[in-house]
């Protein structure tokens, strides 16, 4: 239980176009959804929390109007990347909280982006 | 905001010895500290959890101990094996509900055979 995907877990793309990211709690709800990033041999950054029906939260620094975070149901969220650059290139990492538990988040596999 | 830091970032030990980690957190709201597991490529895998109100908590090899007037937890695996060979990392989650994981900087495990 409480398998979280992600797809996809590599893309490519031209500097300039966007980029979407979906992230799905394949056997439970999750009310709640955290998106993180994270640089090769760094640690995860938190870069928004996705509650469903409502409007993302963004951490200090993340540029709302860039990542642009949609949790239209209890079992799916979508982060995307706009107009995307180079230095946008990441692993994007999805979390994703049972609506039964208050705390224990469980992660998804990540997102490869390069940004040519 | 919360703070985690994390040490060492490298620990390389013997198969079938211990590895302890410890973390420290700056938020003394915070109510719950994960740990997690991260294999190269792959999203973190969550191995063991401890809340505010427990000191210390046991899953098989994998122990953890929080130490809330000094603000500090620890992961404690014993009789390691090659397969923990991984990025371990910390967390902590302030008071809130909704908040999301401060996390560690993260340490390599590295077991030798």
């Amino acid at each position: 239980g409480a398998v979280v995907s992600q797809h996809p877990s590599r893309v490519i793309c031209k500097s300039g176009t966007s980029v979407k990211i979906e992230c799905r709690s394949l056997d439970f709800q999750a009310t709640t959804m955290f998106w993180y990033r994270q640089f090769p041999k760094q640690s995860l950054m938190l870069m928004a929390t996705s509650n469903e029906g409502s409007k993302a939260t963004y951490e200090q620094g993340v540029e709302k109007d860039k990542f642009l975070i949609n949790h239209a149901s209890l079992t799916l969220s979508t982060l995307t990347v706009t107009s995307a650059h180079p230095e946008d290139s990441s692993f994007y990492i999805c979390s994703a909280r049972d609506r039964r538990s208050v705390e224990t988040q469980y992660f998804g596999p990540g997102t490869r982006l390069l940004v040519l | 905001g919360e703070n985690v830091e994390q040490h060492p970032s490298t620990l390389s030990v013997q198969e079938g010895d211990s590895a302890v980690i410890k973390c420290t957190y700056s938020d003394s709201a915070s109510n719950y500290f994960p740990w997690y597991k991260q294999e190269l490529g792959k999203g973190p895998q969550l191995i063991i959890d401890i809340r505010s109100n427990v000191g210390e908590k046991k899953d098989q090899r994998i122990a953890v101990t929080l130490n809330k007037t000094a603000k500090h937890f620890s992961l404690h695996i014993t009789e390691t094996q090659p397969e923990d060979s991984a990025v371990y990392f910390c967390a902590a989650r302030s008071g809130g509900g909704a908040d999301g994981l401060t996390f560690g900087k993260g340490t390599h495990l590295i077991i030798q055979p």
